[in-house]
């Protein structure tokens, strides 16, 4: 057990439709990354926060955002869904103080399947 | 962009063969992370390599940092059954005020009881 967790573990979803998914992450730290893993794109980085401020941006689409919140839970909002978006999100958090060499803990995932 | 490879993308063993990944950056590395995805699960953080030439064991897994630093292997002697999973490597680059992982592609080790 990581410490971050990830609800829900699994979404069932339409084309066209929205969803939210949440993470807490390890106490103690401020970081939080999301991921997003398909079966062709590996372990792709969308975006991080770091103590409720956005630190990072990667390949995340403009119909997805996200939010840390003052007790640093993060939410990944996922809008416009296509069938493609199906796929396994990640969160993990860090201490975020370490630079490059921050390590990074990993929840259990979300599935999302969009039908 | 930086990209990360990692080879082999499979590798299925017989219980108590060794198992050997690579990983390449196109760029140097500050260091090189390593993480274990079981089946169904999530990845696990293994190790982090910082010096050139490094190289670090645990138990049966031995890590190494290339003298270039960029590149890495892991190599795991007398696999058993409990080793499946996806290995994959990860290298920080610099985003915006922070740093990104990028990871590898993994590679996915069967073993063979």
């Amino acid at each position: 057990d990581s410490g971050v967790t990830q609800t829900p573990k699994h979404l069932i979803t339409a084309t066209g439709q929205r969803v939210t998914l949440r993470c807490s992450p390890r106490s103690g730290d401020l970081s939080v990354y999301w991921y997003q893993q398909s079966l062709d794109q590996g372990l792709q980085f969308l975006i991080q926060y770091y103590n409720g401020e956005e630190r990072a941006k990667g390949n995340i689409l403009e119909r997805f955002s996200a939010q840390q919140f003052p007790d640093l839970h993060s939410e990944l909002n996922l809008s416009s869904l296509e069938l493609g978006d199906s796929a396994l999100y990640f969160c993990a958090s860090s201490i975020g103080l370490a630079g490059s060499t921050d390590t990074q803990y990993f929840g259990p995932g979300t599935r999302l399947t969009v039908l | 962009g930086q990209q990360v490879m990692q080879i082999p993308q499979y590798q299925h063993v017989q219980e108590g063969e060794d198992f050997t990944t690579y990983c390449n950056s196109s760029t140097t590395l500050s260091n090189i992370q390593w993480y274990k995805q079981r089946p169904g699960g999530h990845p696990v953080f293994l190790i982090q390599l910082v010096k050139s030439g490094e190289v670090k064991k645990q138990k049966r897994l031995t890590f190494q940092f290339g003298e270039a630093k960029k590149n890495s292997s892991l190599h795991i002697t007398a696999t058993q059954t409990t080793d499946v999973g996806t290995y994959f490597c990860a290298g920080p680059t610099r985003v915006d005020s922070s740093y990104k992982l990028i990871f590898g592609s993994g590679t996915r080790l069967l073993v063979r009881p």
